[in-house]
């Protein structure tokens, strides 16, 4: 079993949507929680930081954090073309030197 | 603000033969990790350089190694490169003084074994 499990996709909206990505996984030391966004060709670009359990928001990113199912979650509202990518959900220990990646979610957004 | 540069940007090699890859971290930053990127798939560590000592590794067999400079730049060695090498390598860098500050990402040098 791997420790994170993503989705792969693809996911495909129309613009507008309300966009929900999650991952599940199976280490509870995780404590650090993080989207990144990879368009092709270039490298992942950091989305959210979260910490331990709860929601945090910025503009139309909402990330959530559910430590007791082992369960995270992005959501993207009003979604647009330039949204489509692949999400990654990332995750950590306290104090520890690696990173921990899902597969990637792959998005496509429809004008 | 300059961030995580990486160099070439792409490379073909044979079988057998070696490749060197560098990073220059994010100003500011102290760590740099490199990750190894298959197509379709997430990153997966390979290892983290912190105060040029190699602090933790990945599954990852000794043909990769690594090196980080004073000025805190690091190189990824690859020897007797293999078919399944093949992929986008990630140097990502951060700051150690902040506990599990996130990991900041170049694009990567796209690496060909033909």
């Amino acid at each position: 079993q791997k420790e994170v499990e993503q989705d792969p996709g693809p996911l495909s909206v129309p613009e507008g949507a309300i966009v929900s990505l999650n991952c599940t996984y199976s280490n509870s030391a995780f404590q650090y929680f993080m989207w990144y966004r990879q368009y092709s060709r270039k490298g992942p670009e950091l989305l959210m930081y979260t910490y331990s359990s709860g929601n945090k928001e910025d503009g139309r990113f909402t990330a959530q954090v559910d430590k007791s199912s082992k369960y995270i979650s992005l959501f993207i509202r009003d979604s647009q073309p330039s949204d489509s990518a692949t999400y990654l959900c990332a995750m950590s220990e306290t104090g520890g030197f690696k990173t921990i990646f899902g597969a990637g979610t792959r998005l496509f957004v429809k004008a | 603000d300059a961030g995580v540069t990486q160099s070439p940007t792409h490379l073909i090699k044979t079988r057998g033969q070696q490749v060197t890859l560098r990073c220059s971290p994010k100003s500011g930053h102290d760590t740099v990790s490199w990750y190894q990127q298959a197509l379709g798939q997430g990153p997966q560590f390979i290892f983290q350089y912190y105060e040029e000592e190699e602090r933790q590794r990945g599954n990852f067999p000794d043909r990769f190694s690594g090196h980080q400079f004073p000025n805190y730049s690091s190189e990824l060695n690859v020897n007797a490169l293999l078919l399944g090498d093949s992929a986008l390598y990630l140097c990502a860098s951060r700051l150690q003084g902040v506990r599990n500050s996130p990991l900041h990402f170049g694009n990567g040098t796209r690496l060909t074994v033909t």
